[in-house]
């Protein structure tokens, strides 16, 4: 079983359109973040929602909008792509300070 | 505000050979410090931890870390590395009163030669 999954693996899209990335746990984990990658491997916290209430959000861009139907779900949702969007978008959930990370999400905006 | 440092951005090691990872942080608190490994195309797998208690740790695939408060350091280290040792390694800082958000390194790239 997987712990902690991400939909979709890659990410094709044109600038300005708008686009979703999903993430499940199935570890019972009341904490789940969103990481960015960059193309040098700098992993930087986006948001982080506990019980689905946020509680880091990081200096973001409002074009990106998470979201937490439940407390097994984190959403994504980014509006008007840009290039600089580029990246590998993680997921991650966590209890008593471990964090286990999702497979990634590879998102190529052209 | 925290940070972690990474000295090193890449090290070549023959295989058999010993590795040290370097990683510095800094911190106002006592911090809880993690070790992740990501290998080319994965995500990041959690590889040891330290919260508190012995400040040597032992992790998964042969690895540990030892913590020294006094140089705030948190070096990672395996006897012998294996081929797919070849990877890139991340320090991690967090604390539990900033709701787990972790500070990461820049990485460090292990290249594992024959």
């Amino acid at each position: 079983d997987t712990a902690v999954s991400q939909t979709p693996k890659y990410l094709v899209t044109q600038m300005g359109n708008d686009k979703s990335i999903k993430c499940e746990q199935n570890l019972g984990h009341d904490t789940m973040y969103w990481y960015k990658q960059d193309s040098k491997k700098f992993l930087k916290i986006m948001f982080s929602y506990n019980n689905k209430e946020l509680i880091i959000n990081e200096t973001v861009p409002n074009r990106f909008s998470p979201k937490s139907p439940d407390k097994a779900h984190l959403n994504l949702h980014i509006n008007s792509l840009e290039l600089g969007d580029s990246a590998v978008y993680f997921c991650a959930s966590s209890q008593s300070g471990e964090q286990y990370f999702g497979p990634g999400t590879r998102l190529t905006v052209t | 505000a925290q940070s972690v440092t990474q000295p090193d951005i890449h090290i070549t090691v023959s295989e058999g050979a010993s590795l040290e990872l370097r990683c510095n942080y800094s911190y106002g608190a006592t911090p809880y410090l993690f070790w992740y490994v990501q290998s080319p195309g994965q995500g990041l797998q959690l590889l040891l931890k330290y919260f508190s208690g012995d400040t040597l740790v032992q992790g998964i695939k042969g690895f540990e870390a030892e913590f020294k408060r006094s140089q705030s350091s948190f070096n990672l280290r395996k006897p012998s590395v294996h081929w797919s040792d070849a990877a890139e390694y991340f320090c991690a800082v967090g604390s539990t009163d900033s709701w787990g958000k972790l500070q990461f390194g820049a990485g460090t790239q292990v290249v594992v030669t024959p």
